[in-house]
């Protein structure tokens, strides 16, 4: 069965950090992984695709990379904000479907 | 309007009730998907459409019925729910459903089923 595990499940931080957030899956058949923001309530606002070939994407202030070999993947954020608060969803893509994490929940506090 | 919309955002319905959720994506994607995100738990695939075909039914019980008349469109028929069903539904999208497809989301139905 493929899985995908977040750790931490919750982060709590002051403005101005640099923190990296983490992603496992067990599964070698996972292809991309993609990295997702959700806001309470709302959907899920795509921030990171990271194709099967490749090693790392960045946005901004967002880097994530990808590991196929040892499973896993990071999400670096520089420089929190509060307007970064938020959940944050790792998914693995296999073969018709997205495979979720649980997500880490983020908090920046000024 | 832009990207995946979703109608209604909030819906509230009783156990007898029959309702429908609706999903239009606006990206001239052909594969789109139904996902159930329940408090505490991963979001969960329920069905995927390709080219308005069903190509998985990933285990949803029969009060959910699906139906995608065109590649735009996407709804998902509701009834005679349990109160355990409310969560919010996802729609998304992209453009194939190969592995190496980006999904794009809607903002989500909130469904409380009483």
């Amino acid at each position: 069965k493929q899985e995908v595990t977040q750790i931490p499940a919750a982060l709590s931080v002051p403005e101005g950090e640099n923190l990296v957030l983490n992603c496992s899956f067990t599964d070698s058949a996972i292809y991309n992984l993609q990295w997702f923001r959700q806001d309470p309530g709302k959907g899920l606002t795509s921030l990171l695709l990271i194709q099967s070939s490749q090693r790392e994407q960045t946005s901004g202030r967002l880097n994530a990379s990808l590991d196929k070999s040892s499973g896993r993947s990071t999400l670096y954020i520089a420089a929190s904000q509060p307007g970064d608060s938020a959940t944050y969803l790792c998914a693995g893509t296999g073969y018709n479907k997205l495979i979720f994490g649980a997500g880490t929940r983020l908090a920046v506090h000024p | 309007e832009t990207g995946v919309t979703q109608t209604p955002r909030h819906l509230v319905m009783g156990m007898t009730n029959k309702k429908s959720l609706k999903c239009e994506q606006h990206l001239g994607h052909n594969a789109m998907y139904w996902y159930k995100q329940s408090a505490k738990k991963p979001l969960e695939l329920m069905f995927v459409y390709s080219l308005e075909e069903r190509v998985e039914n990933n285990s949803v019980p029969s009060r959910f019925s699906p139906e995608c008349p065109n590649s735009s469109h996407l709804f998902l028929h509701l009834h005679t729910l349990q109160p355990e069903d409310s969560a919010l539904y996802l729609c998304a999208s992209s453009q194939g459903t190969g592995r190496s497809n980006e999904q794009f989301f809607g903002p989500g139905t909130r469904l409380t089923v009483l």
